[in-house]
């Protein structure tokens, strides 16, 4: 399966906007999900599909796609949305391919 | 409610076995896949692959195939991973997470699982 890039870590000062890419081939041809994950906790979903929300998950995050690239964007960015985040996406075989991961800091 | 919940911390020695368990329960087990991830300290998350819940078969990612097996319960909604043979190398949190279709919606709390002499 092919691999997904993330940059390592991003800062965006309170209630700015940030945006977080993941890319990779596989995302020519699938969407990425995206995992929300605190520091000693288990990963939370925080988007699927070409824009798609768990209930729960604030507005303020949304997802876009372009060609072999998938970005996660918060706008107006929460001391609560410090954390790591990962994409996630699947070949055709169905085998999944986790990001890089990035460490979103709230300044 | 969905949850998925796992068993507890293990300490292995190398060489050693260890199986950790997944419970499903508040959704049909059987309408779901079961992946499974492994995050060594400080690192970021690897798909170790997943189990079909409607026929047992599973797919293991590159580099876990050998000494790792997924297996099923479905009388109990379990998903089982065993791990033999265990190294140094294999310190890290586990976590199930359920598949469907389009990522994993729910996790479990992840079993942290430490090799030491």
């Amino acid at each position: 399966s092919s691999e997904l890039t993330q940059d390592p870590a991003v800062s965006v000062a309170l209630g700015q906007t940030v945006r977080i890419t993941c890319q990779g081939d596989s995302l020519r041809s699938y969407y990425a999900a995206w995992y929300q994950q605190k520091s000693g906790q288990a990963p939370i979903l925080v988007l699927y599909g070409k824009n798609i929300r768990p209930s729960g998950v604030p507005d303020r995050f949304s997802a876009s796609s372009s060609g072999d690239t998938a970005s996660l964007t918060i706008t107006g960015a929460q001391a609560e949305d410090e954390a790591d985040y990962y994409c996630d996406s699947r070949d055709s075989s169905g085998k999944h391919v986790f990001g890089t991961g990035t460490k979103v800091t709230v300044l | 409610q969905v949850q998925l919940v796992q068993s507890g911390s293990e300490l292995k020695k190398p060489g050693a076995s260890v199986k950790v368990s997944c419970k499903a329960s508040g959704y049909m087990f059987r309408s779901y896949a079961i992946n499974w991830a492994r995050q060594a300290p400080g690192q970021g998350l690897e798909w170790m692959g997943w189990i079909n819940t409607k026929t047992g078969n599973p797919t293991y990612a590159q580099g876990f195939t050998g000494r790792f097996v997924f297996s099923l319960d479905t009388s109990v909604s379990a998903a089982y991973l065993h791990i033999t043979s265990l190294k140094a190398e294999d310190t890290a949190v586990y976590f199930c997470a359920r598949d469907f279709g389009v990522g994993n919606d729910y996790w479990g709390q992840g079993t942290l699982v430490t090799v030491s002499s």
